[in-house]
């Protein structure tokens, strides 16, 4: 069964410093998402990605992250100055809304800690 | 803005009982996804519930969906050990496709022996 791949599977980072995770994508998936999980917590939506551009992003996606699809498999998310608050869980996910396939399949995820 | 609610948020089981997990949205949604998570790892996908009335089983669970009441179930019948874990239900914002999900705080299942 395909799957969404994430590296690393965790990563340890000095706070100020810039972190970029990867993802690659389902190949014939056609949006792309990053969540986040802080520990214990619910699941919260950071931005959604389509046709090479956002398409929507929240409050929490601030001029700190950024994301990239740089050569049409890799999908990133970059934290620029990492703070603390950022430690959490990092979710990739991808959709193919066709031919009936309505899922939403998440990669296995990367485990930030900012220190 | 889209609201998930899931309750309850933590429930604790004796092995072989049966109980259901409720998850309330406050918008319109058409579809609306069960997640598995054990601890420290991914969402695992339970079910895809994608018409008003539907209603999909696997196992010893069960999920449906009430559009119009805006309410989904995920029943547990004849809990086993393996059960435990924390289950969330996700419920795509508006009616286009490739919308995000919206996720509820999540229920913790611990099934005791």
């Amino acid at each position: 069964e395909p799957e969404v791949t994430q590296t690393p599977s965790h990563q340890v980072t000095q706070m100020g410093q810039e972190v970029i995770l990867r993802c690659v994508p389902i190949s014939n998936h056609l949006y792309f998402y990053w969540y986040r999980q802080i520990l214990g917590q619910k699941v919260e939506f950071l931005v959604s990605f389509y046709n090479n551009e956002i398409s929507e992003k929240s409050e929490i996606f601030d001029d700190q992250f950024s994301v990239e699809r740089p050569d049409g498999s890799n999908f990133t998310l970059k934290i620029r100055s990492t703070k603390l608050e950022d430690s959490a869980m990092y979710f990739c996910a991808s959709s193919a809304p066709d031919r009936g396939f309505y899922g939403y399949t998440f990669g296995s995820g990367t485990r930030l800690t900012v220190v | 803005e889209l609201k998930v609610e899931q309750n309850p948020l933590f429930l604790s089981m004796q092995e072989g009982k049966n109980y259901t997990i409720y998850c309330n949205y406050s918008t319109t949604s058409d579809r609306l996804y069960w997640y598995r998570q054990d601890p420290g790892k991914s969402l695992e996908s339970l079910f895809v519930l994608l018409s008003n009335g539907a209603v999909k089983q696997e196992g010893r669970l069960m999920a449906s969906l009430d559009t119009k009441a805006r309410l989904s179930t995920l029943h547990i019948t004849a809990a086993v050990h393996d059960l435990s874990a924390t289950y969330f239900c996700a419920v795509v914002e508006g009616m286009e496709y490739g919308n995000k999900l919206v996720f509820g705080a999540g229920t913790i299942l611990r099934v005791k022996s």
